[in-house]
Protein backbone atom coordinates (compact mmCIF):
# COMPACT_ATOMS: atom_id res chain seq x y z
CA UNK A 1 0.00 0.00 0.00
CA UNK A 2 0.91 3.62 -0.52
CA UNK A 3 0.88 6.78 0.75
CA UNK A 4 1.71 10.73 0.62
CA UNK A 5 2.18 13.14 3.55
CA UNK A 6 2.54 16.73 2.68
CA UNK A 7 3.79 18.50 6.04
CA UNK A 8 1.49 22.09 6.11
CA UNK A 9 -2.02 22.34 4.64
CA UNK A 10 -1.08 26.42 4.36
CA UNK A 11 2.41 27.84 3.54
CA UNK A 12 2.99 31.49 3.26
CA UNK A 13 6.16 32.65 1.88
CA UNK A 14 7.39 36.39 1.01
CA UNK A 15 8.01 37.30 -2.76
CA UNK A 16 11.57 35.86 -3.42
CA UNK A 17 11.95 33.57 -0.71
CA UNK A 18 12.91 30.21 -0.78
CA UNK A 19 9.42 27.79 -1.49
CA UNK A 20 9.27 24.26 0.55
CA UNK A 21 6.94 21.94 0.48
CA UNK A 22 7.29 18.60 1.86
CA UNK A 23 6.54 15.54 0.65
CA UNK A 24 7.23 12.25 2.66
CA UNK A 25 6.03 8.88 0.99
CA UNK A 26 5.44 5.03 1.61
CA UNK A 27 5.65 2.73 -1.02
CA UNK A 28 6.08 -1.63 -1.10
CA UNK A 29 7.65 -1.29 -4.55
CA UNK A 30 10.34 1.57 -6.42
CA UNK A 31 8.13 4.54 -6.83
CA UNK A 32 7.17 6.92 -9.30
CA UNK A 33 6.66 10.29 -7.30
CA UNK A 34 4.93 13.56 -8.91
CA UNK A 35 4.43 17.52 -7.88
CA UNK A 36 1.17 18.37 -9.51
CA UNK A 37 -0.12 22.00 -9.04
CA UNK A 38 -3.52 23.09 -9.33
CA UNK A 39 -4.13 27.05 -10.13
CA UNK A 40 -7.92 28.56 -9.14
CA UNK A 41 -10.63 27.31 -11.12
CA UNK A 42 -8.17 24.97 -13.69
CA UNK A 43 -7.11 20.94 -13.48
CA UNK A 44 -4.25 19.48 -12.38
CA UNK A 45 -1.27 20.05 -14.02
CA UNK A 46 2.30 18.20 -13.71
CA UNK A 47 5.04 20.16 -12.52
CA UNK A 48 7.85 17.28 -12.29
CA UNK A 49 8.21 13.74 -11.91
CA UNK A 50 10.73 10.88 -10.54
CA UNK A 51 10.54 7.40 -12.29
CA UNK A 52 14.39 6.23 -11.46
CA UNK A 53 16.71 8.12 -13.06
CA UNK A 54 18.11 11.32 -11.46
CA UNK A 55 17.22 12.14 -7.81
CA UNK A 56 17.21 15.58 -8.64
CA UNK A 57 14.56 16.73 -11.00
CA UNK A 58 13.85 19.71 -12.55
CA UNK A 59 10.17 20.78 -13.31
CA UNK A 60 8.31 23.86 -14.93
CA UNK A 61 8.22 27.49 -13.69
CA UNK A 62 11.77 26.91 -11.58
CA UNK A 63 11.01 24.07 -9.93
CA UNK A 64 12.59 21.10 -8.81
CA UNK A 65 12.53 18.19 -5.99
CA UNK A 66 15.30 15.65 -5.03
CA UNK A 67 14.26 12.57 -3.98
CA UNK A 68 15.80 10.82 -0.79
CA UNK A 69 15.23 6.99 -0.52
CA UNK A 70 16.86 6.84 3.00
CA UNK A 71 14.16 9.94 4.10
CA UNK A 72 11.63 8.61 1.91
CA UNK A 73 10.99 12.05 1.08
CA UNK A 74 10.50 14.33 -2.19
CA UNK A 75 10.55 18.11 -1.45
CA UNK A 76 9.23 20.80 -3.61
CA UNK A 77 11.67 23.88 -3.88
CA UNK A 78 11.63 26.77 -5.74
CA UNK A 79 15.15 29.60 -4.93
CA UNK A 80 12.72 32.33 -5.47
CA UNK A 81 8.90 33.01 -5.36
CA UNK A 82 6.71 34.35 -7.52
CA UNK A 83 3.33 35.66 -7.21
CA UNK A 84 1.70 33.51 -9.84
CA UNK A 85 3.45 30.60 -7.80
CA UNK A 86 0.30 31.06 -5.59
CA UNK A 87 -1.71 27.65 -5.72
CA UNK A 88 -2.26 24.47 -4.77
CA UNK A 89 0.13 21.83 -4.70
CA UNK A 90 0.05 18.06 -4.35
CA UNK A 91 2.25 15.34 -3.74
CA UNK A 92 1.43 12.02 -5.37
CA UNK A 93 2.88 8.19 -5.55
CA UNK A 94 2.46 5.69 -8.17
CA UNK A 95 4.11 2.02 -8.33
CA UNK A 96 6.45 0.74 -10.64
CA UNK A 97 5.65 -2.02 -12.59
CA UNK A 98 2.04 -1.97 -11.84
CA UNK A 99 -0.30 -2.70 -14.35
CA UNK A 100 -2.12 0.72 -13.35
CA UNK A 101 -0.67 3.84 -12.91
CA UNK A 102 -3.16 4.90 -10.46
CA UNK A 103 -2.16 8.03 -8.24
CA UNK A 104 -2.14 8.22 -4.67
CA UNK A 105 -2.02 11.76 -3.43
CA UNK A 106 -1.25 13.89 -0.80
CA UNK A 107 -4.00 16.38 1.10
CA UNK A 108 -2.49 19.35 -0.79
CA UNK A 109 -1.02 22.14 0.28
CA UNK A 110 -2.06 25.77 -0.19
CA UNK A 111 0.77 28.23 -1.22
CA UNK A 112 0.16 31.86 -0.80
CA UNK A 113 3.08 34.45 -1.96
CA UNK A 114 2.94 38.20 0.14
CA UNK A 115 4.19 40.64 -1.75
CA UNK B 1 -4.07 19.55 -28.79
CA UNK B 2 -7.00 19.40 -26.95
CA UNK B 3 -6.38 18.59 -23.43
CA UNK B 4 -8.97 16.55 -21.10
CA UNK B 5 -12.45 18.31 -21.19
CA UNK B 6 -15.05 17.60 -18.84
CA UNK B 7 -18.51 18.26 -18.53
CA UNK B 8 -20.47 19.98 -16.62
CA UNK B 9 -18.05 22.28 -14.84
CA UNK B 10 -20.60 22.18 -12.03
CA UNK B 11 -23.62 20.30 -11.03
CA UNK B 12 -25.62 21.00 -8.20
CA UNK B 13 -28.42 18.32 -7.52
CA UNK B 14 -30.69 17.20 -4.64
CA UNK B 15 -30.43 13.96 -2.64
CA UNK B 16 -31.80 10.72 -4.44
CA UNK B 17 -31.25 12.70 -8.09
CA UNK B 18 -29.01 10.81 -10.35
CA UNK B 19 -25.94 12.66 -12.33
CA UNK B 20 -23.83 11.94 -15.32
CA UNK B 21 -20.49 13.32 -15.55
CA UNK B 22 -18.91 13.54 -19.22
CA UNK B 23 -14.89 12.95 -19.49
CA UNK B 24 -13.49 13.66 -22.46
CA UNK B 25 -9.32 11.94 -23.02
CA UNK B 26 -7.19 13.72 -25.11
CA UNK B 27 -7.13 12.00 -28.35
CA UNK B 28 -5.14 8.16 -28.67
CA UNK B 29 -4.87 7.82 -24.89
CA UNK B 30 -6.29 4.28 -23.81
CA UNK B 31 -5.58 4.98 -20.18
CA UNK B 32 -8.42 6.84 -18.56
CA UNK B 33 -8.99 7.44 -14.67
CA UNK B 34 -11.56 8.86 -12.43
CA UNK B 35 -10.55 10.95 -8.87
CA UNK B 36 -12.57 12.61 -6.15
CA UNK B 37 -11.63 15.45 -3.77
CA UNK B 38 -14.33 15.40 -0.90
CA UNK B 39 -13.94 18.61 0.56
CA UNK B 40 -10.94 18.72 3.01
CA UNK B 41 -9.66 15.64 1.97
CA UNK B 42 -7.25 13.97 -0.50
CA UNK B 43 -7.68 13.31 -4.19
CA UNK B 44 -8.35 9.41 -4.33
CA UNK B 45 -8.22 7.24 -7.15
CA UNK B 46 -11.77 5.76 -8.43
CA UNK B 47 -11.05 3.67 -11.47
CA UNK B 48 -8.48 3.16 -14.40
CA UNK B 49 -10.12 2.10 -17.98
CA UNK B 50 -7.79 0.89 -20.70
CA UNK B 51 -10.06 1.47 -23.75
CA UNK B 52 -13.32 0.03 -23.19
CA UNK B 53 -12.07 -2.30 -20.03
CA UNK B 54 -12.17 -1.47 -16.42
CA UNK B 55 -8.70 -2.24 -15.34
CA UNK B 56 -8.95 -1.47 -11.76
CA UNK B 57 -12.39 -0.32 -9.90
CA UNK B 58 -11.44 -0.85 -6.51
CA UNK B 59 -11.75 3.33 -5.73
CA UNK B 60 -15.20 2.92 -6.41
CA UNK B 61 -17.07 4.05 -3.16
CA UNK B 62 -20.77 1.60 -3.82
CA UNK B 63 -22.68 0.07 -6.59
CA UNK B 64 -24.67 3.99 -7.16
CA UNK B 65 -21.58 4.53 -8.72
CA UNK B 66 -21.30 3.50 -12.73
CA UNK B 67 -18.36 4.26 -15.24
CA UNK B 68 -18.43 3.15 -18.43
CA UNK B 69 -16.48 4.10 -21.45
CA UNK B 70 -18.74 3.04 -24.75
CA UNK B 71 -15.71 2.60 -28.04
CA UNK B 72 -12.65 3.38 -25.81
CA UNK B 73 -13.28 7.32 -25.96
CA UNK B 74 -14.68 8.87 -23.87
CA UNK B 75 -16.40 8.19 -20.38
CA UNK B 76 -19.46 8.99 -18.50
CA UNK B 77 -19.79 8.50 -14.29
CA UNK B 78 -22.93 8.33 -13.03
CA UNK B 79 -24.33 8.38 -9.34
CA UNK B 80 -27.58 6.67 -9.34
CA UNK B 81 -29.10 8.20 -6.34
CA UNK B 82 -26.71 10.85 -5.17
CA UNK B 83 -26.00 10.91 -1.13
CA UNK B 84 -24.90 14.38 0.52
CA UNK B 85 -20.94 12.69 0.88
CA UNK B 86 -20.90 12.52 -2.93
CA UNK B 87 -20.24 16.63 -2.92
CA UNK B 88 -16.76 16.88 -4.06
CA UNK B 89 -14.68 17.72 -7.17
CA UNK B 90 -14.64 14.58 -9.82
CA UNK B 91 -11.06 14.87 -11.57
CA UNK B 92 -10.71 13.18 -15.04
CA UNK B 93 -7.46 12.24 -16.37
CA UNK B 94 -5.70 10.15 -19.23
CA UNK B 95 -2.49 8.77 -20.53
CA UNK B 96 -1.13 7.13 -23.51
CA UNK B 97 -0.62 2.82 -22.81
CA UNK B 98 2.15 2.09 -20.79
CA UNK B 99 2.63 5.78 -19.61
CA UNK B 100 2.61 6.97 -16.28
CA UNK B 101 1.98 10.16 -17.16
CA UNK B 102 -1.48 11.26 -16.46
CA UNK B 103 -3.13 14.37 -17.84
CA UNK B 104 -5.51 15.95 -15.99
CA UNK B 105 -8.93 17.76 -16.80
CA UNK B 106 -10.19 21.09 -14.88
CA UNK B 107 -12.82 18.49 -12.86
CA UNK B 108 -16.57 18.70 -12.05
CA UNK B 109 -17.87 19.99 -9.08
CA UNK B 110 -20.75 18.43 -7.63
CA UNK B 111 -23.16 19.50 -5.11
CA UNK B 112 -25.56 17.52 -3.25
CA UNK B 113 -28.02 19.05 -1.05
Amino acid sequence: AQSVTQLGSHVSVSEGALVLLRCNYSSSVPPYLFWYVQYPNQGLQLLLKYTSAATLVKGINGFEAEFKKSETSFHLTKPSAHMSDAAEYFCAVSESGAGSYQLTFGKGTKLSVIP
Amino acid sequence: EAGVTQFPSHSVIEKGQTVTLRCDPISGHDNLYWYRRVMGKEIKFLLHFVKESKQDESGMPNNRFLAERTGGTYSTLKVQPAELEDSGVYFCASSQADSYEQYFGPGTRLTVT
